[in-house]
């Protein structure tokens, strides 16, 4: 069964810079959600989108941004990075916001800052 | 704010113990509540999720959790584990009634099976 992706996997930015993070839901979600995994940390909610509109907003800094697209496909635009940015970022999918829905992961990207 | 608890950070167990994992969320709504897995290296997986009806679900691999509404707990059961389960186990809920339904993760608990 097709799962979510993320790419890319593995990103190395230095302090400054920016990063897109992109997440291909599974077919016929129109639900996405971003993640946010420090070391040894638990994930916690960023940002989500139903039917190419932002859902729900988190702790997400200023300097990200995201838009999820016709294709709902979405990107996580991330600018200015700090050392703190540096995280395993999960995308998730589901279908619909009934409210029994389940949320599908991917395998994340893995972002460090130097 | 709502939040949820694994009290367990590590647990190590032999082949063939049981195994329980604690859960705990406050919020005094309804929730819907699930537990994911997630192996070395590889993505979050859902063991298991209870949206209403019975308390007592059953998942994938022999899991099965048992909702205690008048305690806000949610614990993850299996009563042989294998070396196979080593893993992070994180306990979610999400609120109802809700806009989304975002995901509050729990801290995790890494789970090591000694063969």
């Amino acid at each position: 069964a097709a799962g979510v992706i993320q790419s890319p996997r593995h990103l190395i930015k230095e302090k400054r810079e920016t990063a897109t993070l992109k997440c291909y839901p599974i077919p016929r979600h129109d639900t996405v959600y971003w993640y946010q995994q420090g070391p040894g940390q638990d994930p916690q909610f960023l940002i989500s989108f139903y039917e190419k509109m932002q859902s729900d907003k988190g702790s997400i800094p200023d300097r990200f941004s995201a838009q999820q697209f016709s294709d709902y496909h979405s990107e996580l635009n991330m600018s200015s990075l700090e050392l703190g940015d540096s995280a395993l970022y999960f995308c998730a999918s589901s279908f619909g916001t009934s409210g029994t829905d389940t949320q599908y992961f991917g395998p994340g990207t893995r972002l460090t800052v130097l | 704010a709502q939040s949820v608890s694994q009290h367990n950070h590590h647990v190590i167990l032999s082949e063939a113990a049981s195994l329980e994992l604690g859960c705990n969320y406050s919020y005094g709504g309804t929730v819907n509540l699930f537990w994911y897995v997630q192996y070395p290296g590889q993505h979050l997986q859902l063991l298991l999720k209870y949206f209403s009806g019975d308390p007592l679900v059953k998942g994938i691999k022999g899991f099965e959790a048992e909702f205690i509404k008048s305690k806000f707990s949610f614990n993850l059961r299996k009563p042989s584990v294998q070396w196979s389960d080593t893993a992070e186990y994180f306990c979610a809920v999400s609120l109802l009634p809700s806009g989304t339904y975002k995901y509050i993760f729990g801290t995790g608990t890494r789970l090591k099976v000694l063969a």
